[in-house]
C-alpha cells in the first residue's frame, strides 16, 4: 500500500496570508491527525478527523482549521498567518481514531516570514 | 502542554552499545506508543505497548511500562549507525483519545 502523502513538501509563505495543506491517507484509514512540529513546543496534536467529522481538538487558535473528505483525505487551513506558525507540519492516518497506531506522512516544512 | 517526558534529551554511544530511553507521563492511559524520527522528516512508529503489558519485544527493541510509576523504557540493543535518530513516546492520554508526544531523545550512534 502506498503511504501517507502530503502536498506541498515546502511552502514559503509572509505574514498575514492563508495556506492549505493537503493529506492523502493510507488506503481504508479512515482517520487523519495534524500535528504541528516545532523546536521550542515539540510536537503539538491540532485535530483528528475520521469520517468527515473533526472528533478532537488541540490547544490551538480558531486560525487553524481542517476538513476531511468523503475519500478520507484531509486538508489543513491556517488563515492570517503569523511567524510562529512556521513548523513541521506532519500528517498521521490510523484504521481507527483515539490514540492507536499512527502513520505519518514526510510533512509539509512551512515558513513565514 | 506534553504528556510525556523523555530522559535523557540527548545521547550519544558507539555501534554496538545500547541504548535505553525513559519516558515519564502525568495521566492514566491505555496505551503507550515508540515513535522514531530521522532528522526533519515524518515518524515511523516502532511499538505499542497496552496499559496491562509489562513488557513487550521487537526485534532489537524492548519496551517496559510501570503504570505505577507512570514511565516507561525503550533499549535498543546493540545499536547501529542507522539508529541514529529522535525517538519519541506518545501516549492516548486516558480517555481523550488524543495523542499526545513527549519531548522526545536524541539519539546518536558513532560507528
Amino acid at each position: 500500500k502506498a503511504g501517507v502523502t502530503q502536498t506541498p513538501r515546502y511552502l514559503i509563505k509572509t505574514r498575514g496570508q492563508q495556506v492549505t495543506l493537503s493529506c492523502s491517507p493510507i488506503s481504508g484509514h479512515r482517520s487523519v491527525s495534524w500535528y504541528q512540529q516545532t523546536p521550542g513546543q515539540g510536537l503539538q496534536f491540532l485535530f483528528e478527523y475520521f469520517s468527515e467529522t473533526q472528533r478532537n481538538k488541540g490547544n490551538f487558535p480558531g486560525r487553524f482549521s481542517g476538513r476531511q473528505f468523503s475519500n478520507s483525505r484531509s486538508e489543513m487551513n491556517v488563515s492570517t498567518l503569523e511567524l510562529g506558525d512556521s513548523a513541521l507540519y506532519l500528517c498521521a492516518s490510523s484504521i481507527r481514531q483515539g490514540g492507536e497506531t499512527q502513520y505519518f506522512g514526510p510533512g509539509t516544512r512551512l515558513l513565514v516570514l | 502542554s506534553q504528556q510525556g517526558e523523555e530522559d535523557p534529551q540527548a545521547l550519544s554511544i558507539q555501534e554496538g552499545e545500547n541504548a535505553t530511553m525513559n519516558c515519564s507521563y502525568k495521566t492514566s492511559i491505555n496505551n503507550l506508543q515508540w515513535y522514531r524520527q530521522n532528522s526533519g522528516r515524518g515518524l515511523v512508529h516502532l511499538i505499542l505497548i497496552r496499559s496491562n503489558e509489562r513488557e513487550k519485544h521487537s526485534g532489537r527493541l524492548r519496551v517496559t511500562l510501570d503504570t505505577s510509576k507512570k514511565s516507561s523504557s525503550l533499549l535498543i540493543t546493540a545499536s547501529r549507525a542507522a539508529d541514529t535518530a529522535s525517538y519519541f513516546c506518545a501516549t492516548d492520554a486516558g480517555n481523550t483519545d488524543k495523542l499526545i508526544f513527549g519531548t522526545g531523545t536524541r539519539l546518536q550512534v558513532f560507528p
